[in-house]
């Protein structure tokens, strides 16, 4: 398998665009989860699903963030519009169980400017 | 609120001395997991101990789940520049509807050669 997929990997932008975060979960995985990873505050849970429905959002910083996951190959976070403050690395996740072993994708990094 | 709280929270130490670093809580978790992230990439699972005073090796690495299941700690023997990296411990709680690991802020080690 190829483990969790993200794409970009990297993503410049400029104050008040719209940013668009893609992952795409390990097969056979039943729940995935969206985090965001500063130096400050260290790995945050964003939200996460579990058979493609969300299940806790409160991660979610404000309503420029939103999250949503077709089916079971996909997800996306999108932010609009970005700020400064939402730079930051994200990473997308899954596991066979919510509170089982993760399995972690190779992040986002993003920067506002 | 269940919370992580890992200690030290930053460790620099040279190659081939011995530490330990923690990972305590005031609640009990059903599982306790233990993660290591590489700069520029995402955290990978270590370790997970599910029994209260289980014991796990890997190699080097001690890992042990306290009786009560409420701390756990990591001991590296002879330390390695390889074992550089952020630490991060989660705890697993399967009771209740809202099942999701819970995230230490991590212990950044830098083992220097």
């Amino acid at each position: 398998d190829a483990g969790v997929i993200q794409s970009p990997r990297h993503e410049v932008t400029e104050m008040g665009q719209e940013v668009t975060l893609r992952c795409k979960p390990i097969s056979g995985h039943n729940s995935l989860f969206w985090y965001r990873q500063t130096m400050m505050r260290g790995l945050e849970l964003l939200i996460y699903f579990n058979n493609n429905v969300p299940i806790d959002d409160s991660g979610m910083p404000e309503d420029r963030f939103s999250a949503k996951m077709p089916n079971a190959s996909f997800s996306t976070l999108k932010i609009q519009p970005s700020e400064p403050r939402d730079s930051a690395v994200y990473f997308c996740a899954s596991s066979f169980l919510a509170a089982g072993e993760q399995y972690f994708g190779p992040g986002t990094r993003l920067t506002v400017t | 609120t269940q919370l992580l709280e890992q200690s030290p929270q930053f460790l620099s130490i040279q190659e081939g001395e011995n530490l330990t670093v923690y990972c305590n809580s005031s609640s009990v978790f059903s599982s306790l997991q233990w993660y290591r992230q590489e700069p520029g990439e995402g955290p990978v699972l270590l370790v997970t101990v599910v029994t209260g005073g289980e014991v796990k090796k890997l190699k080097r690495l001690t890992f042990q789940f306290g009786d009560a299941r409420k701390d756990s700690s990591l001991h590296i023997t002879a330390a390695q520049t390889g074992d550089t990296g952020l630490y991060l411990c989660a705890g697993g709680d399967n009771a209740g509807n809202n099942r999701k690991l819970i995230w230490g802020l991590g212990t950044s080690l830098a083992v220097n050669p």
